[in-house]
């Protein structure tokens, strides 16, 4: 079975600092997503990665940026944490073709 | 770009009976794929079924089942018998290619189901 573990489950940070979540993936998948999940918003795409080092902005990449190493770790970071980014964040991973993408429990952030 | 439709944000149906959930979707596209996923209370996203728009027949999966209308450009999910497990958030999603292979998916805003005894 597919494992993505995001480090945190639950996350409280102040305005204004800045924020790591990590993901680690234990598939050896090429590809690698972080969502962000809101009540009536449904799932949004922030950023994603087809390999390492390589990323691509998602539908709303303003506040974040993304980092991947190694394959199987992508991390999402916000530079300035706002009150406006208190969400559950989703990370997925995928292999390449039509295949579904797996995801993590989520970390629910709050920032305050 | 794509997008999405889920018009329902909340349903009801009893133990046991069919439920339809629905999902339409835009694309200018002539190749993609619709995907269903269940998110129950705890939050993980459950793969349950999907759908090419080249595929013949329409996908199931045990309970599951996509009612894939082409022309209408819809995608409804059905859940046959429902249990009190199938109590979930249910997002419909569809994908689009990536560099490098691979697709990433655009998601709807989802309907949570109940199931009531």
């Amino acid at each position: 079975d597919v494992k993505v573990t995001q480090s945190s489950r639950y996350l409280v940070k102040r305005t204004g600092e800045k924020v790591f979540l990590e993901c680690v993936q234990d598939m050896d998948h090429e590809n690698m997503f972080w969502y962000r999940q809101d009540p009536g918003l449904g799932l949004r795409l922030i950023y994603f990665s087809y390999d390492v080092k390589m990323k691509e902005k998602g539908d709303i990449p303003e506040g974040y940026s993304v980092s991947r190493e190694k394959k199987e770790r992508f991390s999402l970071i916000l530079e300035s944490a706002s009150t406006n980014q208190t969400s559950m964040y989703l990370c997925a991973s995928s292999g390449v073709g039509v295949s579904p993408l797996h995801f993590g429990n989520g970390t629910r952030l709050t920032v305050t | 770009a794509q997008k999405i439709t889920q018009t329902q944000p909340g349903m009801f149906v009893q133990e046991k009976e069919a439920v339809t959930l629905d999902c339409t979707y835009d694309t200018s596209d002539q190749s993609y794929g619709l995907f269903w996923y269940k998110q129950p209370s705890s939050g993980e996203m459950i793969f349950l079924i999907y759908q090419g728009s080249y595929d013949e027949q329409n996908a199931t999966e045990g309970r599951y089942s996509l009612n894939f209308q082409k022309a209408r450009k819809s995608a409804n999910l059905v859940i046959s018998a429902s249990q009190l497990g199938d109590s979930a958030m249910y997002f419909c999603a569809m994908r689009e290619a990536i560099t490098g292979g691979g697709n990433k998916l655009t998601f709807g805003t989802g309907t949570q189901l109940k199931v009531e005894l």
